[in-house]
């Protein structure tokens, strides 16, 4: 079965660049998706085509897709940021796939 | 302002069924496609079941194909979840989300813009 591999964690210093990945053997294929979920609070959209951030997303929030992963830059990194983070992709075979998804901790 | 409530989650026993419903506003609902993802607790998301903006498409997760359904309201700006034969792994908080939708080199790409609040459904006996 088709599946998106994402690290379970990621830690980073205030202030300091984060990188989370997303990797899956058809994602070349489909642009992928990021979200943004804090605990008690419902997911936000934060990238869309691999790239594109929707209104009031910070520009500190980044996507970029190269080969078979997708990546999530969050430079500048604050305290806020601190929080699940899922890729997900629209796939013509099996339509609708989350990543595993990785908790961001802000130390 | 795109605004999506969850109503008709609950504690429900193995074996039984719930509706969940999501009424939506602030966007023209009939262009537009409806999910429900759910997360699990201690889980991650799970994308449940997707309908297209005009019904007629429906997308379910392999772990709740036959047991749920998916329907939409357009006059009602409605999307309901049907879910039957429920059990305790389907405890989990519901999610309604809206589906947007770009053309990228002539075919449709869609992402989830916006999210409702949430409803907890707990299968226990």
């Amino acid at each position: 079965s088709y599946e998106l591999t994402q690290p379970p964690s990621v830690s980073v210093s205030p202030g300091q660049t984060a990188t989370i990945t997303c990797s899956g053997h058809r994602l070349g294929q489909s642009h992928a998706c990021w979200y943004q979920h804090r605990p008690g609070q419902s997911p936000r959209l934060l990238i869309y085509q691999d790239n594109k951030r929707p209104s009031g997303i910070p520009e500190r929030f980044s996507g970029s897709m190269y080969g078979k992963t997708a990546t999530l830059t969050i430079s500048a990194t604050q305290a806020m940021d601190e929080a699940d983070y899922y890729c997900q992709v629209w796939d013509s075979q099996t339509e609708v796939l989350f990543g595993g998804g990785t908790k961001l901790t802000v130390l | 302002e795109v605004q999506l409530e969850e109503s008709g989650g609950g504690l429900v026993q193995p074996g039984g069924s719930l509706r969940l419903s999501c009424a939506a506003s602030g966007f023209t609902f009939k262009n537009y496609g409806m999910g429900w993802v759910r997360q699990i607790p201690g889980k991650g998301l799970e994308a449940v079941s997707v309908i297209s903006a005009g019904g007629g498409s429906t997308y379910f997760a392999d772990s709740v194909k036959g047991r749920f359904t998916i329907s939409k309201n357009n006059f009602k700006n409605t999307v309901d979840l049907q879910m039957n034969s429920l059990r305790a792994d389907d405890t989990a908080v519901y999610y309604c989300a809206k589906r947007g939708m770009l053309t990228v080199g002539g075919s449709p790409m869609y992402y989830f813009d916006y999210w409702g609040q949430g409803t907890l459904v707990t299968v226990s006996s």
